[in-house]
């Protein structure tokens, strides 16, 4: 069965400090997605940043960027320069599946950042 | 990526009545999921929904509590039924368009059942 591990319920950074938040990840399936969301306390789901099973490259979107490491299945998540609007829920998520299926996510138990001034 | 609009964006009933949620994609999409977030937990899918079939419900949900519609490829509705206050969650609709990650959620719908 697939399934995603967060292990920090809670991280409590310094605003301008970077920031990882870890994530793990258990398939057999050899393509697969993994994502990273944000979620403020509106309870929207913001999307951040995606890793395919196949990339070379660990993905960057402005201040993220995805630490993939095949190997040891982690996926974590490194934001750079935090800001005090970083504070969120952040879920990191997998794609299974073929194209052509049933491509769900499953989603992780979440870690809760908060920047302090 | 497709914008969907959900309603209502948050909701308090009483309990054993039902309520709709509502989701409107901007787009065609051929698949529709509903997700079910609990206080303080994770997302956790409740059903996937596809134009023309019957929604495929996951372990643990069950067509009579969640019924789903799905009458177009731009619209799909979730019913919460015989509401207890253990349904009290925020719910989310979301679809997949363009790629493999182009996932978009509604802004979903924050209910409490008292």
């Amino acid at each position: 069965a697939q399934k995603i591990t967060q292990t920090q319920p809670g991280m409590f950074v310094q605003e301008k400090e970077a920031v990882t938040l870890d994530c793990t990840y258990d398939t057999s399936d050899p393509s697969y997605g993994l994502f990273w969301y944000k979620q403020p306390s509106s309870g929207e789901m913001i999307f951040l940043i995606y890793q395919g099973s196949y990339d070379q490259q660990n993905a960057t979107e402005g201040r993220y960027s995805l630490n993939f490491q095949k190997a040891r299945k982690s996926a974590n998540l490194v934001i750079s320069a935090s800001q005090l609007g970083d504070s969120a829920m952040y879920f990191c998520a997998m794609r299974v599946g073929q194209i052509q299926g049933a491509q769900k996510l499953v989603f992780g138990q979440g870690t809760r950042l908060t920047i302090n001034p | 990526s497709a914008v969907i609009s959900q309603k209502p964006s948050r909701d308090i009933c009483q309990r054993g009545t039902s309520l709709t949620i509502q989701c409107q994609v901007d787009s065609q999409v051929t698949m529709m999921f509903w997700y079910r977030q609990q206080p303080g937990q994770s997302l956790t899918l409740i059903a996937t929904a596809n134009q023309g079939s019957e929604a495929t419900y996951e372990s643990g949900f069950v067509i009579d509590k969640f019924p789903i519609s799905r009458p177009n490829l731009t619209f799909s509705t979730l019913t919460v039924s015989n509401m207890s206050p253990e349904d009290s969650s925020i719910y989310l609709c979301s679809t997949l368009q363009g790629g493999v990650y182009g996932y978009t959620f509604g802004s979903g719908t924050r209910l409490t059942v008292v």
